[in-house]
Order: C-alpha cells, then structure tokens, then sequence
C-alpha cells in the first residue's frame, strides 16, 4: 500500500508570498501531524488533526499559518505572508489513531528568499 | 512543557563498534518513541516503550525505558554502515502530541 505523500517535495517562493503544502496521509489513519524541521534539530509539532477537527494546534507559531483537513483524509498546510524564518523541511505524518506509531512522508522544503 | 534531552549530538564510531544514545527527562515520561532517519530521509519508527523497566530487542538493536520513567537508551551492537544516520526518541505523552528530542546523528566509519 502507498505512504504518505507529500506534494510539493521543493517549493521555493518569495518573501511575503502565500504558499501551500498538501498531505495525502495513509488511507484509513485517522490522526495526521504536521511538524517542522531545521537542520539539526528533531520534528517540530504543528498541529494534530482527529478526523476533520483540529485536535490541537498549539504549536502553529502564529497566525500566518493555518492547515484544514476537511474530508478527514487529505490536509493542506497554509502558509500566508511567508517569511525567511520559515524556510524548512515542511514533515506529515499520520496514524492509525492518535496513540499509535506514527509514519512520515518525504517532506516538503521550503525555501522563502 | 515536557523537554526531551537527547545525548550526544553526535557519535562517530569505527564498523563493527557499538553505539549508545541516551533521551533523558526531568519529569515522567509517558510513552517513549524511537525513529530513525537516514540523511536527507524521513523519521522512520523504530519502537515504542509503554512499561517502566522495559527491554525489547530488534536484531542488533536494544531499547530499554528507565524504571523511573525518566529516560531510555538506544544500545545498537557491532554497528554497520547501514546503521548511519539520526536517532530521534519521541515522548508521546498523555495528549497524543509527541515531543521529539534533538537526536543523535551516528556516523559509522569503514
């Protein structure tokens, strides 16, 4: 059976331009994650869908970001105003349920300039 | 919130050496997740510890989870070239939002 996937794997735009990334999760997971990840460091959580709902967004680090899920199945994470600071391997990840191990795409990079 | 030390930042090690690292906390920790990612890859799972005092085994690899809860190891025996990359512990937590620590990148030389 297919993975995650993740579309685009390279995306590079220009300061203040509006982008977005899509998730296309394994079917039949339930949970999806995004994170964020700098070079050196581990994932970064984003935000966790349950389902079509935000379960919890706590780690959107303001409101320039945004990400739905309205089908339950695919999510798009939403970038507005982009900045240099967010340049990032852009990580999805779903689960069979929030509990579970989690499996992860390949990434989107973001590369704003 | 929760803060998951990972040590060290880096380990290189000659072919057929062993290899440890170590993810340590202040408080409790919930359910312990271990990933690898190989360089410019993905976080593949390794395993996940639930028990406090757990061991479990995959071929060369031993995973243990303190008995206070408090930290767990990654222990890979007789490394080989295939075993380079980053090893990430994860504590899942009661919320189901993990927190991922730094991570050990390995190098394995020849």
């Amino acid at each position: 059976g297919a993975g995650v996937s993740q579309t685009p794997s390279n995306k590079v735009t220009e300061k203040g331009k509006y982008v977005e990334l899509r998730c296309d999760p394994i079917s039949g997971h339930t949970a999806l994650y995004w994170y964020r990840q700098s070079l050196g460091q581990g994932p970064e959580f984003l935000i966790y869908f349950q389902g079509t709902g935000a379960a919890d967004d706590s780690g959107l680090p303001n409101d320039r970001f945004f990400a739905v899920r309205p089908e339950g199945s695919v999510s798009t994470l939403k970038i507005q105003r982009t900045e240099r600071g967010d340049s990032a391997v852009y990580l999805c990840a779903s689960s069979l349920n929030g509990g579970r191990e989690q499996y992860f795409g390949p990434g989107t990079r973001l590369t704003v300039t | 919130g929760q803060q998951v030390m990972q040590i060290p930042q880096y380990q290189h090690v000659q072919e057929g050496e062993d290899f440890t690292t170590y993810c340590n906390s202040s408080t409790t920790l919930s359910n312990i997740q271990w990933y690898k990612q190989r360089p410019g890859g993905h976080p593949v799972f390794l395993i996940q510890l639930v028990k406090s005092g757990e061991v479990k085994k995959q071929k060369r690899l031993t995973f243990q989870f303190g008995e206070a809860k408090k930290n767990s190891s990654l222990h890979i025996t007789a490394t080989q070239t295939t075993d380079v990359g980053t090893y990430f512990c994860a504590d899942k937590g009661g919320s189901y939002i993990p927190t991922f620590g730094r991570g050990t990148s390995l190098i394995v030389h020849p």
